[in-house]
């Protein structure tokens, strides 16, 4: 069966320093995979999506970027941290468009 | 764009109740997933349909593809299924094989004893 494992589960970072957070999925190979953010108190929005290795697609312009170094990895970074960057991070996936997508556990990120 | 809206925002029910939530979106699609998130931030999906309806347990999906509309049921609600249940059609935006999904703000549901 295919998991996706996501960490850390939370994290609080000074303003400034940089981040990484990874994701993973085992069971399946050439995933889709999806990064969104969960604002307080707002909704959950695309961040990054990417078809296959190194192929990385930005829905909106922010202060983070996002790596696919293997196959089932996804990595979300950011050179430094601005107070905008707090929130909840999912990583999803799923085997092609029109897919059921699968969520990870998520990452609560504090800026402070 | 695809812009969701989904009604209502809160609603606080009695355990037993039937429940309604809604969701309207405004670009055509293939599919949509209901999602639910508990207050620890995990998300789980509950179903992705593209037409008709499916049932889950105590829980009903619709999708009315032309009318652009889709509901979530729950019968015999539970204190458990206290929940916010998001609506996520895909975006509109986003190509090239994927489908990233663009979310409702969600349905605070509080089922009481």
């Amino acid at each position: 069966s295919q998991t996706i494992h996501q960490w850390p589960a939370t994290l609080v970072q000074p303003v400034g320093s940089p981040l990484s957070l990874e994701c993973t999925v085992e069971g399946t190979s050439n995933p889709n995979l999806y990064w969104y953010r969960q604002a307080a108190g707002r909704g959950l929005q695309l961040l990054f999506y990417s078809v296959g290795i190194g192929q990385i697609s930005s829905e909106v312009p922010q202060n983070l970027s996002a790596s696919r170094p293997q196959d089932r990895q996804f990595i979300l970074s950011s050179k430094k941290l601005l107070l905008s960057d707090s929130g909840f991070y999912l990583c999803a996936w799923n085997r092609g468009q029109g897919q059921p997508q699968h969520f990870g556990d998520g990452t609560r990120l504090s800026i402070l | 764009k695809n812009e969701v809206e989904q009604s209502p925002q809160n609603l606080t029910a009695q355990e037993g109740e039937f429940i309604t939530i809604n969701c309207s979106y405004s670009v055509g699609i293939s599919a949509l997933h209901w999602l639910q998130q508990h207050p620890g931030g995990g998300i789980v999906s509950l179903f992705m349909l593209s037409s008709g309806k499916k049932k889950h347990g105590r829980l009903i999906a619709t999708i009315n593809i032309q009318e652009k509309h889709s509901s979530l049921h729950i019968t015999a609600s539970h204190p458990r299924d206290s929940a916010v249940y998001i609506c996520a059609p895909p975006c509109t935006y986003s190509g090239g094989g994927a489908d990233g999904l663009t979310f409702g703000k969600g349905t605070h549901l509080i089922i009481q004893p």
